[in-house]
């Protein structure tokens, strides 16, 4: 069974510090993908990355970095400079790769991250 | 830009009632999912639909708990006898590959008194 464990349930901020949000996962599969997802206040889930498991180069797109590490299972998300408008709880989730499971994200718990001025 | 819409935004309703929860998928779309998030709580997959039929459900997808593809741009969540746990904003999604990105819709918050 897949599981995906995020650790910190609560992280609080000031803002232009640096956050990093762990994410830890468990799998059979030996092809799966990881995402992260962002639930601002208002409710929708805003997709932020989808990396595949043959893929562990890290990236970065602006301020977001991600940190993917086979060996101990982690996909960590860091925020650079952090802003007040990054406050929301994100969520990182796993799915495996079968021919007929479709998408089936399994959601970590949610980190809720709070940004102050 | 492409986007899932759903329908309503909020629906209240009184515990034994038959709710359908209403998504317009992304057009060019094959794959299509409901989830549930419990108020607090993570996001939780209901089920999966592909080629006119469920291709995955979860446990939580038990009887009450139907989906239907009545057209060609439509994708219905029908919960037959609501129970006052099935309060929760539902998310449709869909995806135009089965590893693909999925593009969430706004959720329909449920409330079952």
């Amino acid at each position: 069974a897949q599981k995906v464990t995020q650790a910190q349930t609560e992280i609080s901020v000031v803002e232009k510090e640096d956050v990093t949000l762990d994410c830890v996962y468990e799998t059979r599969d030996t092809t799966y993908y990881l995402f992260w997802y962002k639930q601002p206040p208002s409710g929708e889930l805003v997709f932020l990355i989808r990396r595949n498991s043959f893929d562990e180069q890290n990236e970065i797109s602006g301020r977001y970095s991600w940190n993917f590490q086979k060996s101990t299972s982690s996909f960590n998300f860091t925020i650079t400079a952090s802003q007040v408008v990054d406050s929301a709880v994100y969520f990182c989730a796993l799915s495996e790769a079968g021919e007929t499971s479709g998408s089936r994200l399994t959601f970590g718990e949610g980190t809720q991250l709070t940004v102050n001025p | 830009e492409p986007e899932v819409t759903q329908t309503p935004s909020h629906q209240v309703t009184q515990m034994g009632q038959e709710v359908i929860l209403r998504c317009v998928p992304i057009s060019n779309h094959l794959y299509f999912y409901w989830y549930r998030q419990i108020l607090g709580q993570k996001v939780e997959f209901l089920v999966s639909f592909y080629n006119n039929e469920i291709s995955e459900k979860s446990e939580i997808f038990d009887d009450q708990f139907s989906v239907e593809r009545p057209d060609g741009s439509n994708f219905t969540l029908k919960i037959r006898s609501t129970k006052l746990e099935d309060s929760a904003m539902y998310f449709c999604a869909s995806s135009d590959q089965f590893t693909g990105e999925l593009f969430f819709g706004e959720g329909s918050r449920l409330t079952v008194l």
